[in-house]
């Protein structure tokens, strides 16, 4: 069964204090993994879209990685207005299948 | 602006009714999705719709119901059948891979 978990559940930060959040994926095959970043009472916001091993992008102080089991999100100095819900989804292969979503990490960022 | 509307923002409904939640889309996408969230529980799929005048059941279609007369429009109407409905409603639509969604719509019974 395709399964994501991500972890911690919740994360507590100092202002510029650097660190990641993981997400981990059991899949048949990977069509492609998504970040999303979600505000209370807020639908998703897209992030980063990565589809194999060894990719990565970045996006101001955001920067995601893919594993052949696992993707980090590397948040680098972080500020407060990086405080928010972040969500992992998968596609699986075959062509068709759905996104499975993880359950998410729940950054606070103090400043 | 392009997007995903998602209305209303707040809906309350009483025991044993219908009531129908409203999602628009102008990003020309050909799928879209019906979500609900729970507190600590990833997005489960209630609907979905890959074209126009077809949807599937999703993991959790059980007390829902959705049509898709038009590109634009997937309505999901919640029944009474559905015993636990108070949660956050998420409708989302695709292209290729990557899913975009609206707002939400915050359901409660009272």
């Amino acid at each position: 069964e395709d399964q994501v978990t991500q972890s911690p559940e919740a994360l507590r930060l100092q202002e510029g204090e650097s660190s990641s959040l993981n997400c981990s994926y059991t899949v048949s095959g990977l069509r492609g993994l998504f970040w999303y970043r979600q505000d209370p009472g807020k639908g998703p916001e897209f992030l980063f879209t990565l589809y194999s091993a060894g990719e990565e992008k970045e996006k101001e102080r955001l920067k995601a990685t893919l594993t052949k089991k696992e993707s980090f999100l590397h948040i680098t100095a972080p500020k407060p207005e990086d405080s928010a819900t972040y969500l992992c989804a998968v596609r699986p292969l075959p062509y068709g299948q759905n996104f499975v979503f993880g359950p998410g990490t729940r950054l606070s960022v103090l400043p | 602006d392009g997007g995903i509307t998602q209305s209303p923002k707040y809906l309350f409904r009483k025991e044993g009714q219908n009531v129908t939640l409203s999602c628009e889309q102008n990003l020309n996408h050909d799928a879209m999705y019906w979500y609900r969230q729970d507190p600590g529980q990833g997005l489960r799929l209630i609907y979905y719709s890959q074209i126009v005048n077809d949807f599937q059941k999703g993991d959790i279609a059980e007390g829902y119901s959705v049509s898709r007369e038009k590109k634009e429009s997937f309505p999901l109407t919640v029944t009474s059948a559905q015993k636990n409905p108070t949660a956050f409603y998420l409708c989302a639509s695709s292209r290729l891979l990557v899913a975009f969604f609206g707002q939400g719509t915050r359901l409660t019974v009272v």
